[in-house]
């Protein structure tokens, strides 16, 4: 059964700082990870969709990486600003073809001015 | 930018009442979807929605929740009597590509709570 996990729970940086946020997975055999932001108390704005044949993903600041093999993905967040505090939430997508996704609990990211 | 809208944004109910939640998905996405977030828990699937019919389902679903796309444009999620436990956060999510190819795309979802 596919785990999703993402380390830290929480984070906290100056602005300005660059940083990362982990996610790892059980199951290896993923056909591709959505990286997705939550603001409190609201909905999951898509931020990145990686498919399993790439190895990374950028939009502007961000920048995701998939590592199938050793089941990981980072995102990659440069030059944090106060506005980018949320929680990250990575998913991916299984062995199902539903469109079903695993979710993990997400990183709380506070960057302070 | 096309969004995927839900209503209402909160519902509080009664034990042993029945809801209904209501989403447009983005105008020519084709695939649907329901998943709930407890409060401080992951982000879980209920179920998906393709050409009428239910593709899969989440041991979540039971007989008490259905789903229907009653015209072209709403999607709606029914729990035919709620319990405590279904006090959560429901998101719809929306996709213009099958399965697993499609990129997800979530309103800003429907709070629920149950008294």
């Amino acid at each position: 059964k596919q785990e999703v996990t993402q380390i830290p729970a929480a984070l906290s940086v100056p602005e300005g700082e660059n940083l990362v946020l982990n996610c790892s997975f059980t199951d290896s055999a993923i056909y591709n990870l959505q990286w997705f932001r939550q603001d409190p108390g609201k909905g999951l704005t898509s931020l990145l969709l990686i498919q399993s044949s790439q190895r990374e993903q950028t939009s502007g600041r961000l920048n995701a990486s998939l590592d199938k093999s050793s089941g990981r993905s980072t995102l990659y967040i440069a030059a944090s600003q106060p506005g980018d505090s949320a929680t990250y939430l990575c998913a991916v997508h299984g062995s199902s073809n539903t469109g079903k996704l695993i979710f993990g609990q997400g990183t709380t990211l506070q960057v302070k001015p | 930018e096309p969004e995927v809208t839900q209503t209402p944004s909160h519902q509080v109910t009664q034990m042993g009442q029945e809801v209904i939640l209501r989403c447009v998905p983005i105008s020519n996405h084709l695939y649907f979807y329901w998943y709930r977030q407890i409060l401080g828990q992951k982000v879980e699937f209920l179920v998906s929605f393709y050409n009428n019919e239910i593709s899969e389902k989440s041991e979540i679903f039971d007989d008490q929740f259905s789903v229907e796309r009653p015209d072209g444009s709403n999607f709606t999620l029914k729990i035919r009597s709620t319990k405590l436990e279904d006090s959560a956060m429901y998101f719809c999510a929306s996709s213009p590509k099958a399965g697993r190819a499609g990129e997800l795309f979530f309103g800003e979802g429907s709070r629920l709570t149950v008294l």
